[in-house]
């Protein structure tokens, strides 16, 4: 079975913070893994994917089998990366595409 | 290409309604997911198709939830009767190979049920 924890329902960080958001996830072979972005009144679209090694918005996720996790990071928050942000793993073994997406975690960015 | 289109965008009902989520793929996708979204239980999978075929519906809550893709450009959310419980918002996404799988999600269709 597939998993995705992200244990931080809630994160609020100032404006120029560090900002990290966790993402534990369990599958047993080669997953694929993803963020995804919500902001406010807007359609869920994808920020990054680790195969791309890119960094978007000032994001980056490193992938890390050992301890099976893919944190989002930024070094400097903004106030306009307040939104919900949801990690989301495919299976490789999956043929049709599916995704288990987290819980959600909802950042606030303070002024 | 318009993305994923979802209609309508928001509806009111009253319990007991039948209520039909209408969504249109990015064209050339070969796999649509259904989704809905609650405060208390995030974002969760209902049921996805690939090529016009349900894979997996075990995300369906219950026998009042039915859906269909009758082709490969349509495909419908059906709740029949609708209850309160059931208000949240509910997406589409499709997605392709081509497109490294990446899940491009519509609006949304906000349902409220009175």
């Amino acid at each position: 079975a597939q998993r995705v924890t992200q244990p931080e329902k809630l994160l609020s960080v100032f404006k120029g913070a560090p900002v990290e958001l966790k993402c534990n996830y369990s599958y047993s072979g080669s997953p694929e893994l993803f963020w995804y972005v919500q902001y406010s009144r807007q359609r869920l679209q994808l920020l990054l994917r680790h195969i791309s090694r890119e960094s978007i918005k000032g994001f980056t996720a490193d992938l890390n089998k050992g301890e099976t996790s893919f944190h989002l990071k930024k070094p400097f928050a903004q106030e306009e990366d307040s939104a919900m942000y949801y990690c989301a793993l495919m299976g490789l073994k999956t043929n049709a595409g599916k995704s288990t997406f987290g819980d959600g975690t909802t950042l606030t960015v303070k002024p | 290409d318009a993305g994923v289109i979802q209609s309508p965008r928001h509806e009111v009902t009253e319990m007991g309604q039948e209520v039909t989520l209408r969504c249109k793929p990015i064209s050339g996708h070969n796999s649509l997911f259904w989704y809905r979204q609650t405060m208390m239980r995030g974002l969760e999978l209902l049921i996805y198709f690939n090529n016009n075929v349900p894979i997996d519906d075990s995300g369906m809550p219950e026998d009042r939830f039915s859906a269909k893709m009758p082709n490969a450009s349509f495909s419908t959310l059906k709740i029949q009767p609708s209850e309160p419980r059931d208000s949240a918002v509910y997406f589409c996404a499709s997605s392709s190979r081509d497109h490294y799988n990446e899940q491009f999600f519509g609006p949304g269709t906000r349902l409220t049920v009175l």
